[in-house]
Order: C-alpha cells, then sequence, then structure tokens
C-alpha cells in the first residue's frame, strides 16, 4: 500500500527560527514528490522535485529529495509569521499511463512574533 | 482565470441524504481527483481521473460514486450520507506530461452531516 509519512506533525517556532520538514516516502512506481502550503483554503503549490540531490529554491524555502532513502526536507529560513501554514507533501505515481498523488497527513508550523 | 471550481462551498445534510459535489476545470486538463481532507489526515484520494470515461479508486472510496462526465467536469455523489462523511472536499486537476505536474485545486466544499 502507498504511504507518505511527515514529520514532525506540528511545531511551534519563533520568528527567525529555521525549521525542517520532513517526508518519507513508499509509493510503487514513483515519479516525483511535490510540497503545498495550505493556509485558510486550497493548498498552494511550492515545489516539485524529480532528481535526487538537486536542491529547489524559492526565496527563504528550499527542498531536496533523495531516491535512495525515500525522503524529502523542506528548510524554512529566517522564518516569519506568514509562514504559519499546514505544509503536506505528495508523492506521485504512475501507472500505465495513470497518475495519481497521495499526501502525508502535513506538518502545521506555528511562527511566533 | 477560473482554474477549477467547485460547487456548493458549503452543504449541511442529514444522514440517509444523497447530493452531488460538482467539479469543473478550464485548464484542458486530462487527470481529475477528488480528495477529502479532515483534521490531522492530510488529504486523502476517494477517486480520480486519468481522461474522460475513466475512473479509479483512491485510498477511502467507500460511499462515494463518480462520474467524469466530459474533459472538464468530474462530480462526486454521496448516496446516502453518513456523519463520517463530515469533511472538507477538494476537486483538483492535472496534466501530468505537461509542465511539472502540479496538482491544481479548487476552493473546497465544506460538508457536514447530522
Amino acid at each position: 500500500e502507498d504511504k507518505v509519512v511527515q514529520s514532525p506533525l506540528s511545531l511551534v517556532v519563533h520568528e527567525g527560527d529555521t525549521v525542517t520538514l520532513n517526508c518519507s516516502y513508499e509509493v510503487t512506481n514513483f515519479r516525483s514528490l511535490l510540497w503545498y502550503k495550505q493556509e485558510k483554503k486550497a493548498p498552494t503549490f511550492l515545489f516539485m522535485l524529480t532528481s535526487s540531490g538537486i536542491e529547489k529554491k524559492s526565496g527563504r524555502l528550499s527542498s531536496i529529495l533523495d531516491k535512495k532513502e525515500l525522503f524529502s526536507i523542506l528548510n524554512i529560513t529566517a522564518t516569519q509569521t506568514g509562514d504559519s501554514a499546514i505544509y503536506l507533501c505528495a508523492a506521485r505515481s504512475a501507472n500505465s499511463g495513470t497518475y495519481k498523488y497521495i499526501f502525508g497527513t502535513g506538518t502545521r508550523l506555528k511562527v511566533l512574533a | 482565470n477560473a482554474g477549477v471550481t467547485q460547487t456548493p462551498k458549503f452543504q449541511v445534510l442529514k444522514t440517509g441524504q444523497s447530493m452531488t459535489l460538482q467539479c469543473a476545470q478550464d485548464m484542458n486538463h486530462n487527470s481529475m481527483y477528488w480528495y477529502r481532507q479532515d483534521p490531522g489526515m492530510g488529504l486523502r484520494l476517494i477517486y480520480y481521473s486519468a481522461s474522460e470515461g475513466t475512473t479509479d479508486k483512491g485510498e477511502v472510496p467507500n460511499g462515494y460514486n463518480v462520474s467524469r462526465l466530459n474533459k472538464r467536469e468530474f462530480s462526486l455523489r454521496l448516496e446516502s450520507a453518513a456523519p463520517s462523511q463530515t469533511s472538507v472536499y477538494f476537486c483538483a486537476s492535472s496534466e501530468p506530461r505537461r509542465g511539472n505536474g502540479e496538482l491544481f485545486f479548487g476552493e473546497g466544499s465544506r460538508l457536514t452531516v447530522l
């Protein structure tokens, strides 16, 4: 059975701290790993990672994938209160041309001023 | 740009009632998905459709049916609602062979079953 596990489940930090969010996966026919940020409504896309060891960056956020150990991390440096959200990772798999996305439970991040 | 549109945004049902959640996308995507989100559970895949005319079960399909009416529309039906189906439902679409395969989400539909 396909499985995506995120840790920690929740995290409270102060502004300026650096956080690392973890995502491990066991998915048949794995193709890529996606990260999303969810505030009040729909998740918004952050990154998609396909290759091991290649870091993707966007401002203070960065992410990397390890396909040998089956995990990814999302780093947020110099956190701000606006980073408070649920962070979701999803593993995308493919089977006979059909793609599906399996999500983890999410990490709820709260950044205190 | 409308993207993915879901209706209704809110609905309250009594146990045993039926209803259909509607979803439409205007991005010419082949793949569409229905997820439910419960506190502490992340997003769980209910059903998905790789293309018009095909549907597949996801992780939690029991109690639901779907219809891929055409390329744009993918509806989710609850035939006999139960309190355990109280949740926020998200429709999403993607075109995995184009761009980065990102999933695009609707705004969500909050369903309460009493």
